[in-house]
């Protein structure tokens, strides 16, 4: 089944220790997303790319990087992870000719932050 | 501007009761709504979306929705809800190629 992975699906990292988070997809889909999702709210939109543009949120902390290097993948930087970047991760894609741009989510990656 | 909000933060239920979660919406442009599902520590499942068309909309797992374009609500039903069903809701409106989440409810299920 055509599907968005992400991988791992739970991860540890030390205050200040870069962290990798990747996601990929076998949809063929143009545009792929990454959310932070903290307990009990919305997920929160980081930035997306809209084939290899990417476009950044404004209020996204310059701590957050992200890397597509081709259409299926798609990575997330964390620089120096601080204590409140633990989270959930979720990666999400769409189509460009799919009206309303339906999202379809991966599993999610949650960060631990010590 | 787009906006979601969803009133209820927390909906508790008995089992096979009947069910409806509330969104309301703000758009400024053509309206395409969705209704997401997260069960803990998972992705978004898509319930159901409106893009056009028959205002009733049909989704998985005995869902359904309806957009009422004068009201600007689109409300989640289930005629009989199950313990499974415990998860949280979001409603979603997209804006050009974003989606605008409200803020979700949580739907707890009782035996």
């Amino acid at each position: 089944d055509a599907m968005v992975i992400q991988n791992p699906r739970y991860q540890v990292t030390q205050f200040g220790k870069p962290v990798t988070l990747s996601c990929s997809q076998t949809l063929n889909h143009n545009v792929m997303y990454w959310y932070q999702q903290k307990s009990s709210q919305a997920p929160k939109l980081l930035f997306h790319y809209y084939d290899k543009d990417f476009n950044n949120e404004a209020d996204t902390p310059d701590n957050f990087q992200s890397r597509r290097p081709n259409t299926s993948f798609c990575f997330l930087d964390i620089r120096s992870p601080g204590l409140g970047d633990a989270a959930m991760y979720l990666c999400a894609t769409s189509r460009v000719r799919d009206r309303g741009y339906e999202q379809y989510f991966g599993p999610g990656t949650r960060l631990t932050v010590t | 501007a787009q906006s979601v909000t969803q009133l209820d933060s927390q909906v508790p239920v008995f089992e096979e009761a009947p069910v409806e979660l509330r969104c309301n919406y703000s758009s400024s442009v053509s309206v395409y709504l969705f209704w997401y599902v997260q069960y803990p520590n998972q992705g978004l499942q898509l319930l159901l979306k409106y893009l056009s068309g028959s205002t009733l909309v049909k989704g998985i797992n005995g869902f359904e929705a309806e957009f009422n374009k004068s009201q600007t609500s689109f409300h989640l039903r289930k005629p009989s809800v199950h313990i499974s069903d415990t998860a949280e809701y979001f409603c979603a409106v997209s804006f050009t190629d974003k989606l605008i989440f409200g803020t979700g409810t949580r739907l707890q299920v009782f035996p």
